[in-house]
Formats: structure tokens, sequence, C-alpha cells
């Protein structure tokens, strides 16, 4: 079965500092795709990053990296100097192929802290 | 270009009483999905659309729970009647190819409250 687990509920990091949300993923899969979406207090889910299977070189996208550990099935995801508008739900996803379609399931998330 | 459109933004009903959630894709994008959101929680799949086929609804209590999407475009999702634990944020997206690299784009959703 399908399975995304944070387990991480909440973290707090100092404002300009780097921090890394965990994320792990289960599936028999072998052809899948890894994401991460930040959900600030308006409630709409915003694409950050994403992570083919398939991918050597792990993702960045700006201030976002995805560290990609296949054979521990893990997808991290590191945010660089942190900003006051980082503070948000933090959510790791995976998509897979299904008879009919492909499918998106999502982590509990982990609520990001920013102090200044 | 305009995002996933979703009304209304807030919801209170009574418990038994029905309520229903309207969307609008982005134009052009053939996957649409209905999530539901419990406070704490991560977005679960309640159905999932391919036009205006059902591709996956296996997490959808179909005793209280419909939708459908006319025309392979705009959704509704009803909920008939309604009970106290459909409390949640019902969020709608849309996706264009069906692949593994597809990134969903989320509407704003619609916050329930049922008491």
């Amino acid at each position: 079965a399908q399975k995304i687990t944070q387990t991480q509920p909440g973290m707090f990091v100092q404002e300009k500092e780097a921090v890394t949300l965990d994320c792990t993923y289960d599936t028999s899969d072998q052809s899948y795709g890894l994401f991460w979406y930040k959900q600030p207090s308006s409630g709409e889910m915003i694409f950050l990053i994403y992570q083919g299977s398939y991918d050597e070189q792990n993702a960045t996208e700006g201030r976002y990296s995805l560290n990609f550990q296949k054979a521990r099935k893990s997808a991290n995801l590191v945010i660089s100097a942190s900003q006051l508008g980082d503070s948000a739900m933090y959510f790791c996803a995976m998509r897979e192929g299904r008879t009919g379609g492909f499918k998106t399931i999502f982590g509990a998330g982990t609520r990001l802290f920013v102090k200044a | 270009e305009a995002g996933v459109a979703q009304s209304p933004r807030y919801k209170i009903i009574e418990k038994r009483q029905s309520v229903a959630f309207w969307c609008n894709p982005i134009s052009g994008h053939a996957t649409l999905y209905w999530y539901q959101q419990i406070l704490g929680q991560g977005p679960k799949l309640l159905i999932q659309f391919q036009n205006n086929g059902v591709v996956d609804d296996s997490q959808l209590p179909k005793d209280r729970f419909s939708a459908e999407r006319l025309k392979g475009v705009d959704s509704t999702l009803k909920i008939q009647p309604a009970k106290l634990e459909d409390s949640a944020v019902y969020l709608c997206a849309s996706s264009t190819d069906p692949s593994t690299n597809e990134k969903l784009f989320f509407g704003s959703g619609t916050q329930l409250s049922v008491l």
C-alpha cells in the first residue's frame, strides 16, 4: 500500500538558517514521483519541488532542494536561508501510476515556524 | 492564466443538512481531484476524474457523498446528509496530462463546519 510518513509535526528554525523536513515513503513501484507542497495559512497548496524516481541528481528550485535517497526511500526537503514567509505547513506527496490513472497521496505534514 | 476556482469559501451547516461545493479547474486540465483535509491532517483523495469519467472514488463515502463533472469541465461535490465528522476543508485540484511527474494545481478550498 502507498504510504507517506512525515515524523515531524512541528519544526522551529531561526531566520536565515537552513532547515530539513523529513519524508519517507513506501512503494513497490519502480516509477513514481515525489513532491513537496507548501500550505500557508490562506489554505492554498503551492507546489515547491519535484523528484522523479529515475532522476539521479537531487532536485533544486531556488532555496529549496530535495535530498533523495532512493535506497532508504526518503525524500527530505531542505530550505536554505529561511525567511519569515516560509512559516507554513509543508506536505510531502507521492504520485504513482494505477489502473486507470495516476494517484497522488500526501503525508500528514510538518508545520514550520521561522523565528525572527 | 486563471487558477482553480472554488466556491463557496466557507460554509456552516447543521448535521443532516445537505451542502454542495463547486470547482472550476484550469482551462485545458483533463484531470480533476477532490481532496478532504481534516484539521491537522494531510489531504485525502475523495474522487478523481479524467475528463468526465471517474478514475478513482475508492475513498468516497458513497452513502452520503456524490460528485459529478459536467462536460469534463466544472465539478460539484455534494454531501447529503452531512455528519459532524465531515467538518474539513475540501480542496479541488487539477492537472494536465496523466503522468508521474505531473504537479497538481489547487484551489483555495471550501472550509465546511458541521454543527
